[in-house]
């Protein structure tokens, strides 16, 4: 089975530029998160999704960041404009949902995104 | 503000020796916890996911326990073998659905 897909695996960009980065979830699952991996903090939740609605941002460090999930099998996030503090690795994960939520399913993981902005 | 933390931050075992080590976190409000293994250059990968007070959960030479009063989760690995080397990492949800990750425990299994 096709486990959780990220693109792209390496991007560098310079400063200021828009950046997307894309995940498809494993087909079934309904909850979707997105996470940074940093040195200073560790891994972060940004964002998660629940059927492709967002229900807690309260992770996303500042309105230079945004998410969407169009669809079930699609999610994005962007950041506009990029600075060089957000240099980290960007995983995406899903699972699938149960009695409360997705709190008793393991996260299935994305092999991440390691971006660079110069 | 969820804190987890993980003890010890790293640590060094001989191959065939058996470890253990700590996820600490705020008891009120709990509703699972989950360990995650983290190879080096790869992604997270889930082991247990815990939500009882009393849990025993084992996977081969890894289980791990779980004390939802006090506030803590032992991860255990008999045998430790090269292969086992890895970042830890413990994840407290609790019934905000918050999900908090603690710093991880690095082992290094020497052979």
């Amino acid at each position: 089975d096709a486990g959780v897909i990220q693109s792209p695996r390496h991007e560098v960009t310079e400063m200021g530029q828009e950046v997307t980065l894309r995940c498809k979830p494993i087909s079934g699952h309904d909850y979707l998160f997105w996470y940074r991996q940093t040195m200073m903090r560790g891994l972060e939740l940004l964002i998660y999704f629940n059927n492709n609605v967002p229900i807690d941002d309260s992770g996303m460090p500042e309105d230079r960041f945004s998410a969407k999930m169009p669809n079930a099998s699609f999610s994005t996030l962007k950041i506009q404009p990029s600075e060089p503090r957000d240099s980290a690795v960007y995983f995406c994960a899903s699972s699938l949902g149960r009695g409360l939520g997705s709190a008793d399913q393991p996260q299935h993981f994305g092999d991440g995104t390691r971006l660079s902005i110069l | 503000i969820l804190n987890v933390e993980q003890s010890p931050q790293s640590l060094h075992v001989q191959e065939g020796d058996s470890t253990n080590f700590t996820c600490s976190f705020p008891s009120s409000n709990f509703y699972a916890l989950h360990w995650y293994r983290w190879e080096t250059a790869k992604s997270p990968e889930a082991l247990f996911v815990m939500t009882l007070n009393g849990d025993e959960k084992k996977k081969g030479r890894i289980s791990a326990t779980l004390n939802t009063k006090e506030g803590y989760s032992y991860l255990y690995i008999k045998g430790s073998q090269p292969e086992d080397s890895a970042t830890y990492l413990c994840a407290l949800v609790n019934y905000g659905q918050n999900f908090v990750f603690g710093p991880g425990t690095r082992l290094s299994v020497l052979p």
